[in-house]
C-alpha cells in the first residue's frame, strides 16, 4: 500500500534552516508528482509546493517562494523540502503528499505529517 | 488569485443529509476535489473530479459542480463523518493548488 513517511521536523530559530524528508513506498515513485502541504494546528490546509514526476517543474506558494526548495531523489524514493530563512509564520505540520496521476492536479495520498516550530 | 469559499461549519443530525458547499468564480469550469480530515489525522481524499469516489469511500458520499458552486453531499450521516472537509482546485493560470478554508461538519 502507498506509504509516505515524513521526517526532519523540530524546533528551529527564526532565520535558520531546516530540511524535511519524505520516504515513499508502495508505488512507482518516479512516475508521480509530489506535493508539500502545511497546516497550522487548528487552521486550514495551505499548499506549499509541487514537483513534477521528473523534477523538471517546481511550483511554489508565494509565501515560500525564494526561501524553500523542493527536490527529489528517485533512487531513494525520497523528496526533500529545504527551508531557509524560516519565519515564525512557517510554524506548521508539514505533510508530504502524492499527486493523483490524472489530467488535473489533486492529492490522492498523504503522509502523517511532521511538525516544524519556528521560535526563538 | 483564485479563491474558494466554504461555510465554516455545517451541523446535521444522524441519518440526515449534509451538504457542504464550495464557492468559486465559474467553478464549474474547474475540477473540484474534496478531502476529509478527522481530528488529529492527515487528510483523506473523498471525492475527485467533482463526483468520483476513490475506492473505500462509501456511496453515501457524492459530489456535484455547477455554476459558481461545488457541493459535497453526505447522505445518511454517521457520527464517524464528523470531520473538517476541504475543497480544492488547481489554478492552472498561476500554477497553484488552492484549498478552501474548510468546513467543520458536526453530527448532532
Amino acid at each position: 500500500q502507498v506509504q509516505l513517511v515524513e521526517s526532519g521536523g523540530g524546533v528551529v530559530q527564526p532565520g535558520r534552516s531546516l530540511k524535511l524528508s519524505c520516504v515513499a513506498s508502495g508505488f512507482n515513485f518516479s512516475t508521480y508528482a509530489m506535493h508539500w502541504v502545511r497546516q497550522v494546528p487548528g487552521t486550514g490546509l495551505e499548499w506549499v509546493a509541487l514537483i513534477s514526476y521528473d523534477g523538471k517543474y517546481k511550483y511554489y506558494a508565494d509565501s515560500v517562494k525564494g526561501r524553500f526548495t523542493f527536490s527529489r531523489d528517485d533512487l531513494k524514493n525520497t523528496v526533500y523540502l529545504q527551508m531557509n530563512s524560516l519565519r515564525t509564520e512557517d510554524t506548521a505540520v508539514y505533510y508530504c503528499a502524492r499527486s493523483g496521476a490524472m489530467a488535473t492536479i489533486f492529492i490522492d495520498y498523504w503522509g502523517q505529517g511532521t511538525l516544524v516550530t519556528v521560535s526563538s | 488569485s483564485y479563491v474558494l469559499t466554504q461555510p465554516p461549519s455545517v451541523s446535521v443530525a444522524p441519518g440526515k443529509t449534509a451538504r457542504i458547499t464550495c464557492g468559486g468564480d465559474n467553478i464549474e469550469s474547474k475540477s473540484v476535489h474534496w478531502y476529509q480530515q478527522r481530528p488529529g489525522q492527515a487528510p483523506v481524499l473523498v471525492m475527485y473530479y467533482d463526483s468520483d469516489r476513490p475506492s473505500g469511500i462509501p456511496e453515501r458520499f457524492s459530489g456535484s459542480n455547477s455554476g459558481n458552486t461545488a457541493t459535497l453531499t453526505i447522505s445518511r450521516v454517521e457520527a464517524g463523518d464528523e470531520a473538517d472537509y476541504y475543497c480544492q482546485v488547481w489554478d492552472s493560470s498561476n500554477k497553484r493548488l488552492i484549498f478552501g478554508g474548510g468546513t467543520k461538519l458536526t453530527v448532532l
